[in-house]
């Protein structure tokens, strides 16, 4: 299993970009998408989630509006839009694979590198 | 959203020691929470899931239990890449959110 996180980098407040997530070693339709972020010297948010079909997503109270979680399950892909940015959207954004333990109970045992997010004028 | 609190944000212990992290989920989560280590620079790893289910990267000194809004990490017998910030997360309501983190130094 591999998650490999593209997309990061520099912007300003109220600009955009996009994290893309290449999935690989795994059937992944099959899997529920997180993407979860750890601010400098904080801890982890889970900020935005997709499930397999795309039919349920959700967001975090502080991202919500802003940015936009998207899969292409043909190309194995999960995809983080991030609009509006401020500066406390900087940190570390991880790609992460949830499954489901007996079919109900999420846990995450596969996580990306992560690609940095910095937000500053 | 759910608050998670862990205790305590950090300690410090020595080799051989056996230490405790507790997690308070604000409501009832049944067995929905996993626990995480996180080194400086890296992912974090998955520990424990369905609170007391050790993954299998890691040896049977980490143990944890608990249902409902108590929870809790043992590690025995400390070892130094035991080093590490410790996460707790639960999975019962969404978003799911994670505890804020406890860091372990090994004297």
């Amino acid at each position: 299993v591999q998650l490999v996180e593209s997309g990061g980098g520099l912007a300003r407040p109220g600009e955009s970009i996009r994290l893309s997530c290449a999935a690989s070693g795994f059937f992944f339709p099959s899997y529920n998408m997180n993407w979860v972020r750890q601010a400098p010297g904080r801890g982890l948010e889970c900020v935005a989630y997709i499930d397999s079909s795309s039919r349920t997503i959700f967001y975090a109270d502080s991202v919500r509006g802003r940015f936009t979680i998207s899969r292409d399950n043909a190309k194995s892909e999960v995809s983080l839009q991030l609009n509006s940015l401020r500066a406390e959207d900087t940190g570390v954004y991880y790609c992460v694979r949830n499954q489901n333990y007996g079919g109900v109970i999420p846990f995450s045992e596969y996580w990306g590198q992560g690609t940095q997010v910095t937000v500053s004028s | 959203d759910i608050q998670v609190t862990q205790s305590p944000s950090s300690l410090s212990a020595s080799v051989g020691d056996t230490v405790t992290v507790t997690c308070r989920p604000s409501q009832s989560v049944s067995d929905y929470l996993n626990w995480y280590q996180q080194k400086p620079g890296e992912a974090p790893k998955l520990l424990i899931y369905v609170a007391s289910r050790l993954q299998s990267d890691f040896p049977s000194r980490f143990s944890a239990s608990g249902s409902g809004t108590e929870f809790t990490l043992t590690i025995k017998y400390l070892q130094p890449d035991d080093s590490a910030t410790y996460y707790c997360q639960q999975t019962y309501f969404r978003p799911h959110t994670f505890g804020q983190g406890t860091k372990l130094e090994i004297k």
